[in-house]
């Protein structure tokens, strides 16, 4: 059962370049949605789906870009990364749980992506 | 906007007392989750205890315990017989559950625990 797969786990990347951090999941989940893990902070999030096709800004959605075209597969992108975008990046998906207004509930985590740019 | 704030940067416990992390939050919602989610030195993000506004009873798992008081929006976690494995950052973390604002956490700014023999 592997859950949520992020990839690559870690990354050097240098300013101005682009690339994209691959997250997929194989629980059929609904939501989807990326996070930013930064020194003396929580996670902030970034982007996120409600389901294939629809996606939404969080709270520091700038510099990334996403698409969600299946259900398994939310990649993030950075179109032109800089030394600010320097973090650890979390990928995490859920369900609806049916009840409570149709909550997710139980939110699933990938094991991080380590992205230092330079 | 939810926020959420742990107030407390840094604990210690020694190995078998009780600690307890604190964890107050502010929203203008009546229906919510509430989390705790413990992170180790590998960063993973792992589960340890949620909290339905809707139900009064608090959660508890294991020797993981929550003290809810809505009234107050306060969410404190409380850890009885501490072992050295408990050592982690602690989050506490915010959920409105409408739909489309499922997995939208808010993240207080953790409590890095620290177990000692």
């Amino acid at each position: 059962n592997a859950g949520v797969t992020q990839t690559p786990k870690f990354q050097v990347l240098k300013t101005g370049q682009s690339m994209t951090l691959q997250c997929a999941q194989d629980m059929n989940h609904e939501y989807m949605s990326w996070y930013r893990q930064d020194p003396g902070m929580g996670l902030r999030l970034i982007h996120y789906s409600v389901g294939a096709g629809i996606t939404d800004q969080g709270e520091v959605p700038n510099g990334y870009n996403v698409s969600r075209s299946t259900t398994e597969d939310f990649p993030l992108r950075l179109l032109s990364a800089a030394p600010s975008q320097t973090s650890v990046y979390f990928c995490a998906s859920s369900y609806s749980s049916g009840g409570a207004g149709g909550a997710g509930n139980t939110i699933y985590f990938g094991e991080g992506s380590w992205l230092t740019v330079v | 906007a939810q926020t959420v704030t742990q107030s407390q940067p840094e604990m210690s416990v020694q190995e078998a007392e009780t600690v307890t992390l604190s964890c107050t939050y502010d929203t203008s919602e009546n229906n919510y989750y509430l989390f705790w989610y413990k992170q180790p030195p590998s960063r993973q993000m792992i589960l340890v205890i949620r909290q339905e506004a809707y139900k009064q009873q608090n959660a508890t798992e294991n020797r993981f315990s929550v003290n809810f008081q809505k009234a107050a929006k306060s969410f404190s976690l409380k850890i009885s017989d501490s072992q050295l494995g408990d050592t982690a950052m602690y989050f506490c973390a915010f959920m409105h559950p409408n739909t489309g604002t499922a997995s939208k956490l808010t993240f207080g700014t953790g409590t890095r625990l620290q177990v000692t023999l």
